[in-house]
Parts: C-alpha cells; sequence; structure tokens
C-alpha cells in the first residue's frame, strides 16, 4: 500500500518556466487537496477536489491549475513559475467524511530562480 | 471562514518535561479536530483526532489532547517530553459538512537531551 506518492521531491525552475507537479494515492480517498508550506505560515490550501471531474480553489489558487480526470491522480500545474512560488508542496487524500483526517505525501521542494 | 490559532511558535523543553500545545479555532458548529506532527524533513503524520465521544483523546506516542467546547479549544498535552518528540506540530479543524481541512501555523518543538 504505496499512500500518497508525490513526484519529483524536489525541483529547481526558472521564472516562466511551466511544470506539474504529480500526486497518485491507490487508496480509493474522494478527496484530494494540495497545500504549499512556508516557513511561520502553516499549511495553506491551494486547490483541492471532493471527487473525479470536481475540483475547487483554496486559500492561495493565483498561478496553479489542477485537474481530476482519475480518483487516483490530482497534479498541480504552475503556469508560470515565479520566486514567490519557491515553497514545499504536500498532497493530501482522505476518504469522504471529513473525521477521518488527511493522509499526506512526502512533499516536493521547489525553488524558482 | 475557519481558523486555527497556534499562540506557541517555538517551544524548548528539557527531555522528561510535560507539554502543552494550544490549539484554538473559530467556527460556530460541529467541528473534527486533528493534531499532526512532522518530524524534520519528513511529510505530515496524524497523531490524534476528535470527531466525537469523549472529549480527551489519546493518539500515538503517548501524546493526548482534550476539546473544550465552550474554549474552542483543543490543546495537545504529554506528560513526559523525549528528545525524539522534537518536530513541528499543527493542529487542524474542519467541519463536518466541509470538506476543507484548515491548520494552524504550527509550534516547533525542541526538547533538549
Amino acid at each position: 500500500n504505496a499512500g500518497v506518492t508525490q513526484t519529483p521531491k524536489f525541483q529547481v525552475l526558472k521564472t516562466g518556466q511551466s511544470m506539474t507537479l504529480q500526486c497518485a494515492q491507490d487508496m480509493n480517498h474522494e478527496y484530494m487537496s494540495w497545500y504549499r508550506q512556508d516557513p511561520g505560515m502553516g499549511l495553506r490550501l491551494i486547490h483541492y477536489s471532493v471527487g473525479a471531474g470536481i475540483t475547487d480553489q483554496g486559500e492561495v489558487p493565483n498561478g496553479y491549475n489542477v485537474s481530476r480526470s482519475t480518483t487516483e491522480d490530482f497534479p498541480l500545474r504552475l503556469l508560470s513559475a515565479a520566486p514567490s512560488q519557491t515553497s514545499v508542496y504536500f498532497c493530501a487524500s482522505s476518504p469522504s467524511g471529513g473525521w477521518h483526517g488527511y493522509t499526506f505525501g512526502s512533499g516536493t521542494r521547489l525553488t524558482v530562480v | 471562514a475557519q481558523s486555527v490559532s497556534q499562540h506557541n511558535h517555538h517551544v524548548i523543553l528539557s527531555e522528561a518535561a510535560s507539554l502543552e500545545l494550544g490549539c484554538n479555532y473559530s467556527y460556530g458548529g460541529t467541528v473534527n479536530l486533528f493534531w499532526y506532527v512532522q518530524y524534520p524533513g519528513q511529510h505530515l503524520q496524524l497523531l490524534l483526532k476528535y470527531f466525537s465521544g469523549d472529549p480527551l483523546v489519546k493518539g500515538i506516542k503517548g501524546f493526548e489532547a482534550e476539546f473544550i467546547k465552550s474554549k474552542f479549544s483543543f490543546n495537545l498535552r504529554k506528560p513526559s517530553v523525549q528528545w525524539s518528540d522534537t518536530a513541528e506540530y499543527f493542529c487542524a479543524v474542519n467541519s463536518n459538512t466541509g470538506n476543507q481541512f484548515y491548520f494552524g501555523t504550527g509550534t516547533s518543538l525542541t526538547v533538549i537531551p
């Protein structure tokens, strides 16, 4: 049981480049989310999905796109990378029903230069 | 919108000292409450959760938390900390009817041997 798998683990981008952070879960969870973690700011929700074909914006969605074509996958796209997007990104998933809590991936450390 | 406050940003304790980390949330309805731990360089792991029943919940590694509804609080406690408890601790909340989790900004705990 792999849980939540994120790739890549590390990435360096130049300003203006685009890329996709991958997230896959094998637990048949309905809910999936992307968070960014910055020092002193905790985790901030970027986008989330309550099921295949359904996505919504979180607290800090600007500069990011998501899609959920399957239950398993929830990729995060950076459209035109900016230094302000330097962060650690975590994908998380949960069964339906908020009381389960999230299972987190191991994170992607992104640096934009 | 819901919010979560963790007032202790950085706590330093000696081994065997007792720990209490504060967490307050703002939401008037029924909530689910969580504490997550993030060891250095790792992803977030669930320590414990409360969604109903006994307001004193016990988690892994000797941690416990008490839900006090009248104070909108969910403080984390451990009677005797160990060096291996050095980590960052996040409180999180979501509503029974909501899909989003809201995280506090985290408390960094350093335990000195």
